[in-house]
């Protein structure tokens, strides 16, 4: 069972749409983590929130725009996307940003873009 | 930065057989995490494995153990008797211990290895 749940599982949107992905945990984790993952690639990192604040974003472009309402929530909300947008949208969580401990993923939303 | 290396994009290994996995890594860090994490078609990343650099034991769980050599930043994944079930991409994974900087809290993928397994 996933300690990590992501909404929805699959998403198809047009290119002038505006749609949100959703994170939720209820580990007690402070640190929770955007990836984009495209098909045989790894995941490469997006954003990172540490205790609601955002900690690191990776040079995402203003399409995506994170947002952490509280500690257990993670949104990422996306507007006007493009084509290669497409991809597995993975959301992670740890007991926070440094320290010990591995991160916790979620099953992934998989993007698609027309 | 970190780099994390992965050198066999893919690998097979016959049902009950042993397989080994490679992984090295670039860092000027002495105090780390390396992790190994299973992603099947199913595509939740799932962690298979981790070791604390400043361990010099060997992790094990179950039928996974690694080979880590700090001296030569290598992080092998030996996977036992192997079950169908282990087919997956395994990513080999690193972690930084201390704050600060661009890269505090990040984890840092190699490319992959395509692990098949066949009956």
């Amino acid at each position: 069972d996933t300690e990590v749940t992501q909404t929805p599982k699959h998403l198809v949107m047009g290119m002038t749409n505006k749609k949100s992905l959703k994170c939720e945990q209820h580990m007690g984790h402070r640190a929770m983590y955007w990836y984009k993952q495209k098909a045989k690639k790894p995941p490469e990192l997006m954003f990172v929130y540490s205790y609601e604040k955002l900690s690191i974003n990776e040079s995402v472009p203003s399409r995506f725009s994170p947002e952490c309402p509280n500690s257990s929530l993670l949104n990422l909300h996306l507007h006007a996307l493009q084509p290669e947008d497409s991809a597995l949208y993975l959301c992670a969580s740890s007991t926070r940003l440094g320290g010990t401990g591995e991160l916790f993923f979620g099953e992934g939303s998989r993007l698609t873009v027309l | 930065a970190q780099t994390v290396t992965q050198s066999q994009p893919e690998m097979s290994v016959q049902e009950a057989e042993t397989v080994t996995l490679s992984c090295t890594y670039d860092t000027s860090e002495s105090d780390y995490y390396l992790f190994w994490y299973k992603q099947p078609p199913s595509r939740q990343m799932i962690l298979v494995i981790r070791q604390e650099a400043y361990k010099q034991q060997n992790a094990t769980e179950n039928r996974f153990s690694v080979n880590f050599q700090k001296a030569a930043k290598s992080f092998s994944l030996k996977i036992s008797d192997s079950q169908l079930g282990d087919a997956a991409m395994y990513f080999c994974a690193y972690r930084r211990l201390i704050a600060g900087g661009t890269s505090y809290g990040k984890l840092t993928f190699g490319q992959g290895t395509i692990l098949t397994v066949h009956p």
